[in-house]
């Protein structure tokens, strides 16, 4: 286990749906992460926080919203989403952004 | 976007071999390498970092070299085992443009017993 933890690991939603994923580091960070992991794609960063501020957003769709109400919860919130959104969210955490990330095992996302 | 990439998509050793994957990077600002490892249904996992300050660094049984000349990295795993087997891929940090990490899009490792 990395220290990093996400729920739910798999959701299936419709398109008018809203949902939540959800992710929980238990190592001190002060930096947390998402991204998205398409096949054959590489990882595409989408947000990142540090000391609960965001200092990243990658041009992402406003379906996708993140919130960090602390240093050790980051949240993506989901809705009206597209079937292309279907992939594997990959929450990460790392002290300092200079640092290797640790990530959780991911959320398999599928969208109908 | 940044070229970050690998030379082969899949490769299969025999157990007990060594194995080298590769990749390469375009950036000569990249300063900071590191090498992750992603079995199935898992995140991935840190092996090995490197700067740039360095050419080689060790670990156990992993081994990454960096050749800033050709911007070139790889991974070197000895004594190949059945738990290798995964997706490699390397990720570069540029300094200059706020931290990010890019990753390339991996190597599928498959170890034959």
């Amino acid at each position: 286990e990395t220290g990093v933890t996400q729920t739910p690991r798999h959701l299936v939603m419709g398109m008018t749906n809203k949902k939540s994923l959800k992710c929980e580091q238990h190592l001190g960070h002060n930096a947390m992460y998402w991204y998205k992991q398409s096949a054959k794609k590489p990882l595409e960063l989408m947000f990142v926080y540090s000391l609960e501020e965001r200092v990243e957003n990658n041009s992402v769709p406003s379906r996708f919203s993140p919130e960090c109400p602390n240093s050790s919860h980051l949240f993506l919130h989901l809705h009206t989403l597209q079937p292309e959104d279907s992939a594997l969210y990959l929450c990460a955490s790392s002290q300092d952004q200079t640092i290797e990330q640790y990530f959780g095992p991911g959320t398999r996302l599928t969208v109908t | 976007g940044e070229s970050v990439g690998l030379h082969l998509p899949t490769l299969s050793v025999q157990e007990g071999d060594n194995s080298i994957i590769n990749c390469a990077y375009s950036n000569s600002a990249s300063d900071y390498f590191i090498w992750y490892k992603q079995e199935s249904g898992k995140g991935p996992q840190f092996i090995i970092d490197i700067r740039s300050n360095m050419d080689k660094r060790q670990g156990q049984r992993v081994t990454v070299l960096l050749n800033k000349t050709v911007k070139h990295l790889s991974l070197q795993i000895a004594a190949t085992q059945p738990g290798d087997s995964a997706v490699y891929f390397c990720a570069e940090n540029i300094g200059n443009t706020g931290n990010q990490f890019y990753f390339g899009t991996g190597t599928s490792l498959t170890v034959i017993p």
